[in-house]
Parts: structure tokens; sequence; C-alpha cells
């Protein structure tokens, strides 16, 4: 597709479950971000990716939160022993990386309820 | 560490009125600014940012913003809405030299109405 695509749309599950949020970039971009938006809330950083690494992971707020990109494309963000303060729309967005500073394209979002 | 706050959560208009959504930010380093809007059940998409150069900036769909470094503002502003602008818009800084990561406000809601 031409835009950042992300799956699933909408998770319900129940705390302490497992869960995994997708998202296909756009083709071609090098960078990807993932934010998590609370409601009432502008989105919050988590993590950044520069090709395969991990760029800046300290918006992570614990262990819990790990994200991977394995090659450079495609990227999952994994979130064990879901708590219901989890319960937030997961951003996920990627950039050319020479647009300049914050030229970022979001996806939708996915929609994390923790029961 | 940098932070946003957007003065006003929800600002109702009417059609073709002005309107301004303000912005502040706090940081002690230079930074870039950015206002970002996300109409009703898309992504946040990039309407206009400021990197260096002229304080005013032009965005899409008629918007610009002004760059005030004494009084740590980027105020965005149209001069004429329309029913297609209600939308929430937040207002994000990153600091120069420094990680690529987007610090965001909480965003201001506006409604445009007929």
């Amino acid at each position: 597709g031409a835009g950042v695509s992300q799956t699933p749309s909408n998770k319900v599950t129940e705390k302490g479950k497992y869960v995994e949020l997708r998202c296909d970039p756009i083709s071609g971009h090098t960078a990807l971000y993932w934010y998590r938006q609370s409601l009432g809330q502008g989105p919050e950083f988590l993590i950044y990716f520069q090709g395969t690494g991990a760029a800046d992971d300290s918006g992570l707020p614990n262990d819990r939160f790990f994200a991977v990109r394995p090659e450079g494309s495609v990227s999952t963000l994994k979130i064990q022993r879901t708590e219901r303060g989890d319960s937030a729309v997961y951003l996920c967005a990627s950039s050319r990386g020479w647009d300049g500073p914050g030229e970022l394209f979001f996806g939708e979002g996915s929609r994390l309820t923790v029961l | 560490a940098q932070s946003v706050t957007q003065l006003d959560s929800q600002v109702p208009v009417f059609e073709e009125a002005p309107v301004e959504l303000r912005c502040n930010y706090s940081s002690s380093v230079s930074v870039y600014l950015f206002w970002y809007v996300q109409y009703p059940n898309q992504g946040l998409q990039l309407l206009l940012k400021y990197l260096s150069g002229s304080t005013l900036v032009k965005g899409i769909n008629g918007f610009e913003a002004e760059f005030n470094k004494s009084q740590t503002s980027f105020h965005l502003r149209k001069p004429s809405v329309h029913i297609s602008d209600t939308a929430e818009y937040f207002c994000a800084v990153s600091p120069q030299g420094g990680s690529e990561k987007l610090v965001f406000g909480k965003g201001t809601k506006l409604t445009v109405n007929p």
C-alpha cells in the first residue's frame, strides 16, 4: 500500500496476556518510530529504528515492552504481561530519513484495550 | 528535555472565521517545530514545520505558523476556516542536532461549525 499499515486496528486482551502489534512502513523508508497515545494526550515516543537497529529506545516504559525490526522493514511491538494501564492507541510512523527532521508519515494506529 | 504546551484543548469556530491555535514550548537547546493534523479516522499528517530561516512558515490547506523565539511560541493560524478543517491539531518539537524523536503537545480539537 501507499501508506503506513498497522495491524490489528483493534485488539482487546485480558490482563496478563501477551500482545504483538505489527507495523508495515512505506516502502523504502529507512526510519521507523513507535509512539503511544493515551486518551486525551498527545503521542508519546517509545522507540526509533534506523534500519534494523534501535537507535533510541529511551521511551519504552519498562522491560515488558520490546520492539524488533529484523529485516529493516516491518516492525513488531511486543508487550508482555499486559496491564490495564497499557490501554492506548499505538502509533507507528516511518520516514525517508532525508526529508529533514520530523517529516514522519503515520499509520492509523492499533487501539489496545486491556481488560 | 523538551516540553510542549497547547493552551486550548478545544476551539470551536464558525466557518469562514479566522482561527489561532496556540503552542508554547520549553527547551534548554534550540529546537525544530512542527504542527501535525489528525482528521477523523486518519493518521497524523505533517501540516508545516520550522527548521531555520524565515520565522513565518506556510503549510498545506492555507495554514501558517510563526516562530517567536523570545516568547517560545509557535502559534498556528488560518485566516478563514472551512468545515473540512475540523480535526485535532498537535504541536511538536525536536532538539536540533539531537534525537529524531518528537515531543508532542496534548492537542487542540478544532471544530468548525456552519
